[in-house]
């Protein structure tokens, strides 16, 4: 079984700064990772996605690399907004049908 | 273009009581899922669907049952509610894994109470 690990499970940082966001994965066999964010009591919106056969996306101020070898893919924000304040969560997509979520990271942009 | 829809938002249930939760989706995507999130822990597979007529388990099957007769439709029934079934329910839908440029569409998803 796929597991997916996010570090850390919680950060705060001052507005303006640049952060990464962590996730690990098990199996390197994956089709695509997904990143997402949740508001509070709010679904899950997608940011970015990245085929395995690619090294990274960006959109904005978001850039997702990914890097199989190391089961590992990283979420960089760049000048960090109050208005990036969320949870953010990765899914690694495996052979088969089923995507594995971590469990989060949430997210506080001090003003 | 509605995405993935989910009916009711809300809802509370007394013990032993049923109900259906609805998902659509208009993408024409093939792969539908549920899941459930509860406080703290990740997202859960319920059930998934590879295309119209075919269902499977995931992670956390019991106590739920789906049917998929269209491609757009994947409702989840709770024939005997349990308050171990007060969780965030949600649908979402893909195109077949591996193919196409796109992940999940998740729907606002279906918070449920169980007393």
């Amino acid at each position: 079984k796929q597991e997916v690990t996010q570090i850390p499970a919680a950060l705060s940082v001052p507005e303006g700064e640049n952060l990464v966001l962590n996730c690990s994965f098990t199996d390197s066999a994956i089709y695509n990772l997904q990143w997402f964010r949740q508001d509070p009591g709010k679904g899950l919106t997608s940011l970015l996605l990245i085929q395995s056969s690619q090294r990274e996306q960006t959109s904005g101020r978001l850039n997702a690399s990914l890097d199989k070898s190391s089961g590992r893919s990283t979420l960089y924000i760049a000048a960090s907004q109050p208005g990036d304040s969320a949870t953010y969560l990765c899914a690694a997509h495996i052979t088969g049908n089923q995507f594995y979520f971590g469990t989060g990271t949430s997210l506080t942009v001090i003003p | 273009n509605a995405g993935v829809t989910q009916t009711p938002k809300f809802r509370i249930l007394k013990i032993g009581q049923s109900m259906t939760l609805q998902c659509t989706q208009d993408m024409n995507h093939n792969y539908m899922y549920w899941y459930r999130q509860d406080p703290g822990m990740g997202l859960k597979l319920i059930y998934y669907s590879v295309g119209a007529g075919i269902t499977d388990k995931g992670e956390v099957p019991n106590g739920y049952n789906v049917s998929r007769s269209t491609t757009e439709d994947f409702p989840l029934r709770l024939e005997l509610a349990a308050p171990s079934q007060t969780s965030v329910y949600f649908c979402a839908s893909s195109h077949t894994p591996g193919q196409g440029l796109y992940g999940y569409t998740f729907g606002s998803g279906t918070r449920l109470t169980v007393v």
